[in-house]
């Protein structure tokens, strides 16, 4: 079956740093650019990330650039996201998806929970 | 960063009903339209991509239309397992921007 298996969501002081993973079974996948989406306890969809197939291009929203890193391991059919400097707004699902290749998310994980509370 | 105007924000239609939803962009974004399907607890799942294509196995109840800046999403007869939070997504360019959601509920 095609999975996508995400973990490392936690409770994290404000300022503190949390590091998601998402481990993909079923597909191979280095063939496919991969991203992080996020979603507010309520509240609606926000893309966070995308990474390129062979990791050489990577893309942020606005509020996360300079401290979120998206990364990905090929080998290890992993895909990454580094948070630091995590605040209240922080807090969500967090989900990682599979874009296929006209631009649509194909294959969701089923999130993990990032709390940012002091 | 473009926006996507999504209305309404919920509606309430009997079984059987026709229900329409219709998701506005800040601007021309062709037919660069994706629509999703969340229900309560679970991650979205792709109805439609490319403002009218629907996915592999979802049902023909689901249509879509729309080009430039006005899209619509429609249920042509609504079933209980359609109750869901269904998303509009842009990705003509990033930042991809989702709608603020339009929940479906049974009347």
């Amino acid at each position: 079956d095609v999975q996508l298996v995400e973990s490392g969501g936690n409770l994290v002081q404000p300022g503190g740093s949390l590091r998601l993973s998402c481990t993909a079974s079923g597909f191979t996948f280095r063939d496919y650019w991969m991203s992080w989406v996020r979603q507010a306890p309520g509240k609606g969809l926000e893309w966070v990330a995308n990474i390129k197939p062979d990791g050489s291009e990577k893309y942020y929203v606005e509020s996360v650039r300079g401290r979120f890193t998206i990364s990905r391991d090929n080998a290890k059919n992993s895909l990454s996201l580094q948070m630091s400097s995590l605040s209240d707004d922080d807090t969500a699902v967090y989900y990682c998806a599979r874009i296929d290749g006209v631009w649509y998310y194909d294959i969701w994980g089923q999130g993990t929970l990032v709390t940012v509370s002091s | 960063d473009i926006q996507m105007t999504q209305s309404p924000s919920s509606l309430s239609a009997s079984v059987g009903d026709s229900v329409t939803i219709t998701c506005q962009a800040s601007q021309d974004i062709k037919k660069y339209v994706n629509w999703y399907q969340q229900k309560s607890g679970k991650a979205p799942k792709l109805l439609m991509s490319g403002a009218s294509h629907l996915d592999t196995g979802v049902p023909s109840r689901f249509s879509g239309s729309g080009s430039g800046t006005d899209f619509t999403f429609t249920i042509s007869s609504l079933q209980p397992e359609d109750i869901a939070t269904y998303y509009c997504q842009q990705y003509n360019d990033l930042p991809w921007t989702f709608g603020h959601g339009t929940k479906v509920e049974i009347k």
